[in-house]
């Protein structure tokens, strides 16, 4: 089993649309967690970090669930600009700093 | 302020020879990480250096992997001899102590031919 495991997609969606991604990890003491964007033939870029409350980031919304050990990602009023894969990512409890990715959800949003 | 810094950003080698890949991370920045990404298997960290020495490094896939942080701004990651398995993109990331986010520079697009 992955340590991050994501729904690759592609999810098709038109501009103006809501869309949400899950994202479940398998270590149970992982103690940070985030969405980077990764737009085609870029670096990763951190869009927010994940807090148990929840939290926001104006379209966008970031839940985790620890006892399920689930992220999710929510886009409010797609944009075409929002076109990227966003990774999940994790920080394993052992080491504060090795992050662990997800292999990414593809969002395509059109016109 | 300057990103991190990686070249080059495209090699193009045949198999058996020695690559270099370089990186500068952000000024003031005491954490620095190598990653490579594939299709199949994602992103993957590689090595982490904290203040210029190697923290971690069991993500190195064999020998013939090896990386250096000579100084504070410097970084390099060698393959020798390069297979094309080895083929991916290799970025380099960097961060202050105390905070969450890491920076990646552009990358390197290797491929062994």
């Amino acid at each position: 089993r992955k340590e991050v495991e994501q729904d690759p997609g592609p999810f098709n969606v038109p501009e103006g649309a809501t869309v949400a991604f899950n994202c479940t990890y398998s270590n149970s003491a992982s103690q940070s967690f985030f969405w980077y964007r990764q737009d085609c033939r870029k670096e990763p870029k951190l869009l927010m970090s994940v807090y148990s409350s929840g939290n926001e980031d104006g379209r966008f919304t970031a839940q985790l669930n620890r006892a399920s050990q689930y992220i999710s990602l929510l886009i409010r009023d797609s944009k075409l600009s929002d076109s990227a894969t966003y990774l999940c990512v994790v920080n394993l409890a052992d080491s504060s700093y090795k992050l662990i990715f997800g292999s990414g959800t593809r969002l395509l949003v059109r016109p | 302020d300057a990103g991190v810094i990686q070249s080059p950003r495209h090699e193009v080698t045949e198999m058996g020879q020695e690559v270099t890949l370089r990186c500068k991370p952000i000024s003031g920045h005491d954490y620095l990480f190598w990653y490579r990404q594939t299709m199949m298997r994602g992103l993957e960290l590689l090595i982490y250096f904290n203040n210029n020495v190697p923290i971690d490094d069991s993500g190195m896939p064999e020998d013939r992997f090896s990386a250096k942080m000579p100084n504070a701004s410097f970084s390099t990651l060698k393959i020798q001899p390069s297979e094309p398995r080895d083929s991916a993109v290799y970025f380099c990331a960097s961060k202050r102590g105390g905070t969450d986010t890491q920076y990646f520079g552009p990358g390197t697009r290797l491929t062994v031919l």
